[in-house]
């Protein structure tokens, strides 16, 4: 049962922010919101991750919603290596499993 | 940041035989190891979770007799695929994560494994 919601696939120029959305409407008081990626063939990556503050790191920002229901995660200037799966996951702290759903898959093109 | 490395990378493995993929933590002590399967396009399936110094613990569907796990210490785990089949090819992945990272899960680069 998908915690998570995300439209399948999405393109973006580059140079231009990359805006990713993600719903998860049930999300409980004590989960967090993570986002990894991961590049065709590679291992996934960690990007970021918050519970109710917009957050902002070297690699991305992420901005949740009020209600908590929803978030996206903005990739300030895409290139090209940003094309990959891109994945919101919902987890508590201390719950060390992550359940991957499909993700979204984004194309960065020139 | 957190380094974790998998050996090896690529494999190609007759059908009957075992293979074992080694996944180390280089820079930190890993309490839990979490092992994955992805086959093609499709999303990451977790398979077993192993702490260290005692029994993996399977997802459902996962048969324990053909993917043995070990975490013998706190920077290794592997996983052997026995009498592996066909259908056993796919892009397994580690994960590890230990209390000096706050439990966040750090991956492998994957070990892409094709029976014969």
């Amino acid at each position: 049962d998908a915690k998570t919601t995300q439209p399948p696939s999405m393109d973006c120029a580059e140079g231009r922010a990359a805006n990713l959305p993600c719903n998860h409407s049930t999300i409980s008081g004590n989960e967090y919101v993570y986002w990894y990626r991961q590049i065709h063939s590679q291992g996934p990556q960690y990007i970021i991750h918050g519970l109710k503050n917009n957050e902002t790191n070297e690699m991305a920002s992420l901005i949740i919603t009020e209600d908590r229901k929803s978030s996206t995660l903005i990739l300030p200037h895409a290139t090209l290596r940003d094309t990959a799966v891109y994945y919101c996951i919902v987890r508590a702290l201390n719950d060390y499993k992550l359940s991957f759903g499909a993700g979204t898959t984004v194309t960065v093109r020139a | 940041g957190a380094v974790v490395s998998q050996h090896p990378s690529r494999v190609i493995c007759k059908s009957g035989t075992s293979v074992k993929i080694e996944c180390r933590s280089l820079d930190f002590q890993a309490t839990t190891m979490f092992w994955y399967r992805q086959f093609p396009k499709q999303s990451l399936m977790l398979m077993a979770t192993s702490n260290e110094g005692s029994k993996a613990t399977y997802e459902q569907g996962v048969e324990k007799d053909k993917f043995l796990i070990n975490h013998a210490s706190l920077t290794l785990s592997t996983l052997t695929v026995t009498s592996a089949h066909p259908e056993d090819s796919s892009f397994y992945i580690c994960s590890a994560t230990g209390q000096v990272f706050s439990y966040e899960q750090y991956f492998g680069p994957g070990t892409r494994l094709t029976v014969t």
